[in-house]
């Protein structure tokens, strides 16, 4: 399977503290990008790493990269039960249009 | 603005009958994705449109044939359904964004569950 793997798979915390999820893939990347979905919803995209960024901001999250380790990481700071969600790692591969999706991390913010 | 609009939202089918899922974006977005959805295996492209007039196969294409019909239009078909094709379906579309030095970004709809019995 060409399929990128995320873990935990899921995670459940209490609001206010900060959740992390990581994400492995498998191909040469052009870039990564994280994707959001609620309960029932298509996704939505959240925020996207270049490959050869090593870092990138935005609000309350906090995207790595390490392309040597082929991993990508998420944090959400201050958690809020609104960032109830799955979320999902997407693989921009290079030289193509196609992106590859990992299998997620359910992530269950408790107020 | 819609978006990207699938139809139908729900489906049942038995086993062997046909059918096929619409999908339309409004956003003239070039790029073009199918993927299904089963629990514990995340999103598994089908098949993909760089642009209109091509199509590419995904992780999954067995079972699945694509149309490009147009620049807003791409329909997926289930020539003769089976068990294991019960999932549910997204369809996306993207383009080149130049905020993010011309990365794709995707845009989905809200999805087509299909059962087959």
């Amino acid at each position: 399977s060409q399929q990128g793997e995320e873990d935990p798979q899921a995670l459940s915390i209490q609001e206010g503290e900060n959740a992390t999820m990581n994400c492995s893939y498998k191909t040469s990347i052009n870039n990564l990008q994280w994707y959001r979905q609620n309960s029932g919803r298509g996704l939505v995209h959240l925020i996207l790493i270049r490959s050869n960024e090593r870092e990138k901001h935005s609000g309350r999250l906090r995207v790595t990269l390490d392309t040597s380790k082929k991993s990508s990481s998420l944090l959400i700071t201050a958690s809020r039960a609104a960032d109830t969600a799955s979320y999902f790692c997407a693989e921009g591969t290079s030289g193509t249009y196609k992106y590859i999706f990992g299998t997620g991390t359910r992530l269950k913010v408790l107020a | 603005n819609a978006g990207v609009t699938q139809t139908p939202k729900f489906q049942v089918l038995k086993t062997g009958q046909s059918m096929t899922l619409q999908c339309a974006q409004d956003m003239n977005h070039n790029s073009m994705y199918w993927y299904r959805q089963d629990p514990g295996m995340g999103l598994r492209l089908i098949y993909y449109s760089a642009s209109e007039g091509t199509t590419d196969k995904g992780e999954v294409p067995n079972g699945y044939n694509v149309s490009r019909l147009n620049k807003r239009e791409f329909s997926l078909r289930l020539e003769s359904a089976a068990p294991s094709q019960t999932s549910v379906y997204f369809c996306a579309s993207s383009e080149k964004r130049a905020d993010i030095s011309g990365a794709n970004v995707l845009t989905f709809g809200a999805g087509s569950r299909l059962t087959v019995l």
